[in-house]
């Protein structure tokens, strides 16, 4: 399978708990992306990677968010201190990154759902 | 202001017929990408269609085309001959070309349920 893939798919885990989720992007692609999406909303973006630079990062929710891409390669986003709110599906996305190019097209991967009790 | 505004939160449409979704945009920049994205069940986002803010011709795809109307800032999805496999969560989003955040910005989506 040469798409997106994320791990896990499902998350359940206590308030005050630390989250790491993985997403390991198609291969040729030097882009990746981090999205959130709340029940019956569109998904929101977070933050994203030019190679291992991230290159924005004013959109993460708070503090507690933390994204990773150390070799340009998979990513990691980090969650510290769950919150209830923080229960959503976590889309990771990657591009070629034709740079400044608007139709650069993003392929999503399956998505982790959290959920925080 | 919102940036993507998709009017229809649910739709319902008869097997084999044509069916419009309607998305609006708000943008200043002059260089901006609009997309369609089909979200079934399972929760994948599936890529449809795209259209380049300085293509003056609408995008098509297969069964999917983009009416682009620049001037009222609208990208409408046509989805012709709908099928059942059809049913989804459909997405509007636009990538702005001004030097800012790369991601992507979408709509609340359409629920679109074809009946046989």
């Amino acid at each position: 399978d040469t798409g997106v893939s994320q791990d896990p798919r499902h998350k359940i885990t206590k308030r005050g708990q630390n989250v790491t989720f993985r997403c390991d992007p198609i291969s040729e692609h030097n882009r990746l992306y981090w999205y959130r999406q709340t029940l019956g909303q569109g998904p929101e973006f977070l933050t994203y990677f030019q190679n291992e630079a991230q290159l924005e990062k004013s959109r993460l929710l708070s503090d507690r968010f933390s994204a990773e891409r150390p070799k340009g390669s998979f990513s990691t986003l980090e969650i510290q201190r769950t919150e209830q709110g923080d229960s959503a599906m976590y889309l990771c996305a990657s591009s070629l990154g034709m740079g400044g190019d608007v139709l650069d097209e993003q392929f999503f991967g399956p998505g982790t759902r959290l959920t925080v009790l | 202001a919102q940036k993507i505004t998709q009017t229809q939160p649910g739709m319902f449409v008869q097997e084999k017929e044509a069916v419009t979704l309607d998305c609006t945009y708000d943008t200043s920049d002059q260089s901006y990408g609009l997309f369609w994205y089909k979200q079934p069940s399972s929760g994948e986002m599936i890529f449809l269609i795209y259209q380049g803010s300085y293509d003056e011709q609408n995008a098509t795809e297969g069964r999917y085309s983009l009416n682009f109307q620049k001037a009222r800032k609208s990208a409408n999805l046509v989805i012709s001959a709908s099928q059942l496999g059809d049913s989804a969560m459909y997405f509007c989003a636009m990538r702005e070309g001004g030097g800012g955040a790369d991601g992507l910005t979408f709509g609340k989506g359409t629920h679109l349920i074809i009946q046989p």
